[in-house]
């Protein structure tokens, strides 16, 4: 059971948009930076936000990120059938003194 | 272009050992914590280990390995390393190297920025 709660699975038509939350507490989330990963099938994860919104190059303005308290969420609009992987949250936790990911969420887009 | 290679995957029986190796490329591999992150077949990501820039005077393991695996790191050949003994069936997992976006590995330095390709270990019994 991870410390990041994410659900297992999220699902929306093409186009449409679609919110992957990740919950934790106060001694990650809450103080410490959050960055989203997408794992396409097959492949290794590529970074997608990082320090709560920030896109690195590359990354299309349909990915964005945001933070509130001790929850993250990444939002993905304008679906397309690319998009279909599986969404990791990451953070430190600074009581655990421990690196952290979410259990992850898998996209369908229908 | 930031390429990292990892080299040294395969089948292993339980109890014995293993090293990966990751050469890195594109970047000042100097400057950057390196990471190693796991994932077991069909599961999530877990993050197992990790050394600072530099001379790696900083080392992190997850309690699920420490006391096993041993992390290093050789500036002169760009190369990573992870040395992983008293194999578990458990420990069965693709292993990605990666590379950290600053010096430090806790705190804001928990960001990855580029992933290898990963390599299978399979630790039979």
């Amino acid at each position: 059971q991870s410390v990041l709660t994410q659900p297992p699975s999220v699902s929306a038509a093409p186009g449409q948009r679609v919110t992957i939350s990740c919950s934790g507490s106060s001694f990650n989330i809450g103080n410490n930076y959050v960055s989203w990963y997408q794992q396409l099938p097959g492949t290794a994860p590529k970074l997608l936000i990082y320090e709560n919104n920030r896109r690195p190059s590359g990354i299309p303005d349909r990915f964005s990120g945001s933070k509130s308290g001790t929850s993250a969420n990444l939002d993905i609009t304008g679906l397309q059938t690319g998009d279909e992987a599986d969404y990791y949250c990451g953070t430190w936790d600074s009581f655990l003194n421990a690196g952290l990911f979410g259990g992850g969420t898998k996209l369908t887009v229908l | 272009e930031v390429q990292l290679v990892e080299s040294g995957g395969g089948l292993v029986q339980s109890g014995g050992s293993l090293r990966l190796s990751c050469l890195a490329s594109g970047f000042n591999f100097t400057n950057f914590a390196m990471h190693w992150v796991r994932q077991a077949p069909g599961k999530g990501l877990e993050y197992i280990s990790a050394i600072s820039s530099n001379n790696g005077g900083s080392i992190y393991y997850a309690d699920s390995v420490r006391g096993r695996f041993t992390i290093s790191r050789d500036n002169s050949k760009n190369a990573l390393y992870v040395h992983m003994s008293s194999l578990r069936n458990d420990d069965t997992a693709v292993y990605y190297c990666v590379k950290g976006a600053r010096y430090h590995y806790d705190s804001s330095g928990y960001m990855f920025d580029h992933w290898g390709q990963g390599a299978l270990v399979t630790v039979s019994s």
